[in-house]
Parts: structure tokens; C-alpha cells; sequence
């Protein structure tokens, strides 16, 4: 059983489009969070939500929103797609006894 | 702001040598403080976790250290195959954020 899987895996789309990235964890962690590895493999915190409430918003462009239907899910949505938001997105979980585990992550590519 | 740093930020060595991966961070208040590995393409997989509370941790031919006083963590992998080559992130928690080094990219030659 994964214990964060994201969906899609590979997300290829054109400038312009909107896209959803799919998250979700059956470990019973109640943080979630959006992480992005750039192309020079830096990987840095975007949002966070604690039990479907948001905790952490860094600078990231209002065209990202996350939404949290409920504590196992973390989705996140990007209207009007720049070529600059092609990167690695991964999705993470927290419990502060057993640490993070991270999602396979979500390659997009914007063309 | 938490800063992590990882020294070097590549290593080569021969199989069977010992690998020793440094990191630091900035900000000594940390909660818990993860290794973790990734391969090229591929997701993160957790390597050690250690609490702040403790010292070190170990796992087969792994073991991680942590001062946090000083804000350094070192992680050892002993007799090196060909299979550990793949980039070694440090990762630290602080105020609910995970922030993580630049990683050291390992290449275990055969």
C-alpha cells in the first residue's frame, strides 16, 4: 500500500491550460503539504494544511490553489499554466513521531 | 530563515570505501532532522529520521548523526556498493516546515 500517492505521474500541457495534481495519504497524518523540485533539484515548501485547514502559504502566484476536501487529500490546482511552472511537484505528509514521507511526485511539463 | 547546507555537493569514490555526508543548518531549533535518497527521475525515499532529542540513529550500513547545538548532521555509509549512488538530501524541521540542503550527488564506482 503507497502511503502518499499522487496522480498524475507525468503531466505534459499546453501554456494557458489549467491542471489539477491529485493527493492523497493513508497514514492518518493530519499535515499535508505541496513541495516543488525545481530543474536545479531544490526542493521548497509551497503550502501547507493541518486537518484541511491552511497553515503555510509561501510566495507562490494566487494561480496555485491547493484544496483540501478532508485531512487524507491535498490537491492542487494551477489556472493559466507559464512555462516557468514546469518543475517536479511532490506531495508530503507529517506525523512528528515518524517524520515525513513524500508522494512519487508529479513531472509537468508546460509547452 | 532556516538555511541547510550540503558539503560536497558531489562525491565519487570507489566501492567499498566509507561515504561521509555533511550537512548544517542555521537555525538550531529544529524539531526532528531526515536523510533522505533520491534517484535520478524517482521520488524521495527516507533514509534515517533522528528527534531532536536525539543523537544518532543507525540502520545496516547507515548511521546519522546530530548536533543540533552546533547544527551539523553527518550520515556514514559504511563499505559502499554501486546501489547507494543517488543524491542524499538533509532535510530539518522547523514551525511545521520541512527545509531541505541541495543534496550530495553519490557515485560509487564498481
Amino acid at each position: 500500500d503507497t502511503a502518499v500517492s499522487q496522480t498524475p505521474k507525468y503531466l505534459v500541457t499546453q501554456m494557458g491550460n489549467d491542471k489539477s495534481i491529485k493527493c492523497e495519504q493513508n497514514l492518518g497524518h493530519d499535515t499535508m503539504y505541496w513541495y516543488k523540485q525545481d530543474s536545479k533539484k531544490f526542493l521548497k515548501i509551497m503550502f501547507s494544511y493541518n486537518n484541511k485547514e491552511l497553515i503555510i502559504n509561501e510566495t507562490v502566484p494566487n494561480r496555485f490553489s491547493p484544496k483540501s476536501p478532508d485531512k487524507a487529500h491535498l490537491n492542487l490546482h494551477i489556472n493559466s499554466l507559464e512555462l516557468g511552472d514546469s518543475a517536479v511537484y511532490f506531495c508530503a505528509s507529517h506525523n512528528p513521531g515518524t517524520g515525513w514521507n513524500f508522494g512519487q511526485g508529479t513531472r509537468l511539463t508546460v509547452v | 530563515k532556516q538555511e541547510v547546507t550540503q558539503i560536497p555537493a558531489a562525491l565519487s569514490v570507489p566501492e567499498g570505501e566509507n561515504l561521509v555526508l555533511n550537512c548544517s543548518f542555521t537555525d538550531s531549533a529544529i524539531y526532528n532532522l531526515q536523510w533522505f535518497r533520491q534517484d535520478p527521475g524517482k521520488g524521495l525515499t527516507s533514509l534515517l529520521l533522528i528527534q531532536s532529542s536525539q543523537r544518532e540513529q543507525t540502520s545496516g550500513r547507515l548511521n546519522a548523526s546530530l548536533d543540533k547545538s552546533s547544527g551539523r548532521s553527518t550520515l556514514y555509509i559504511a563499505a559502499s556498493q554501486p546501489g547507494d549512488s543517488a543524491t542524499y538530501l538533509c532535510a530539518v524541521t522547523n514551525d511545521y516546515k520541512l527545509s531541505f540542503g541541495a543534496g550530495t550527488t553519490v557515485t560509487v564506482r564498481a
